[in-house]
């Protein structure tokens, strides 16, 4: 089992609709969770970070936590095709290192 | 600069040669991280330095790898005896403190090609 899961894509979803990108974990120690957002060719860029169970919320986008049941998910509102991208999901496993999912692939169209 | 900078951009290497990669991080930022990406793949944790010091090394794939920090700024990743599993762009990313809760800010990364 890989410590940070996320569903390969691509999810595809019309504009303006709401975008769901769900991600697992499997150390139930992690207590920092980010989402990073990469377009094609590009470095990451921090989108979302969530520290505690519940709903955070950022202009369009939502980042939720359930440590109970080891999932972290983030929704985008209103989705545009500049939001295509691959969304990765992060959890900091102990001080030390943060492990990085392999990414929903998101693609947004007209 | 603004940002965190690599250099060289990309790297074309031969099979068995010693290759060296740098980073600059942002001025001020304590914390320095090392992730290799391979094509259509995640990042893969390679290495994190505080200050000088890295307090997890387990992430560096071989012996092949090793990585210094001097003057709690510049590092170098160096990747000896190449092999072509190596060829992945190799990313650089700093945060004011620990990854406990700050954000890493990405450099644009080197693509190594081992040939």
């Amino acid at each position: 089992q890989k410590e940070v899961e996320q569903n390969s894509g691509p999810l595809s979803v019309p504009e303006g609709a709401i975008a769901s990108l769900n991600c697992t974990y499997s150390d139930r120690g992690s207590q920092s969770f980010f989402w990073y957002r990469q377009y094609s060719g590009k470095s990451p860029e921090l989108i979302m970070s969530i520290y505690s169970n519940g709903d955070k919320e950022d202009g369009r986008f939502t980042a939720q936590l359930n440590k109970a049941s080891q999932y972290v998910s983030l929704l985008i509102r209103d989705s545009q095709p500049s939001d295509s991208a691959t969304y990765l999901c992060a959890v900091n496993r102990g001080a030390d290192k943060l492990i990085f999912g392999t990414g929903t692939r998101l693609q947004v169209f007209p | 600069g603004a940002g965190v900078s690599q250099s060289p951009s990309n790297k074309v290497t031969e099979k068995g040669k010693d290759v060296e990669l740098r980073c600059d991080p942002i001025s001020g930022h304590t914390a320095l991280y090392w992730y290799r990406q391979s094509l259509g793949q995640g990042l893969e944790f390679l290495i994190y330095f505080q200050g000088n010091s890295a307090p997890d090394k387990s992430g560096l794939p071989s012996d092949r790898f090793s990585a210094e920090r001097t003057g709690g700024s510049v590092s170098t990743l160096t990747i000896q005896r190449t092999q072509q599993e190596d060829s992945a762009v190799y990313l650089c990313a700093s945060s004011l403190g620990g990854p406990l809760t700050d954000t890493q800010y990405f450099g644009p990364g080197t693509r190594l090609t081992v040939l």
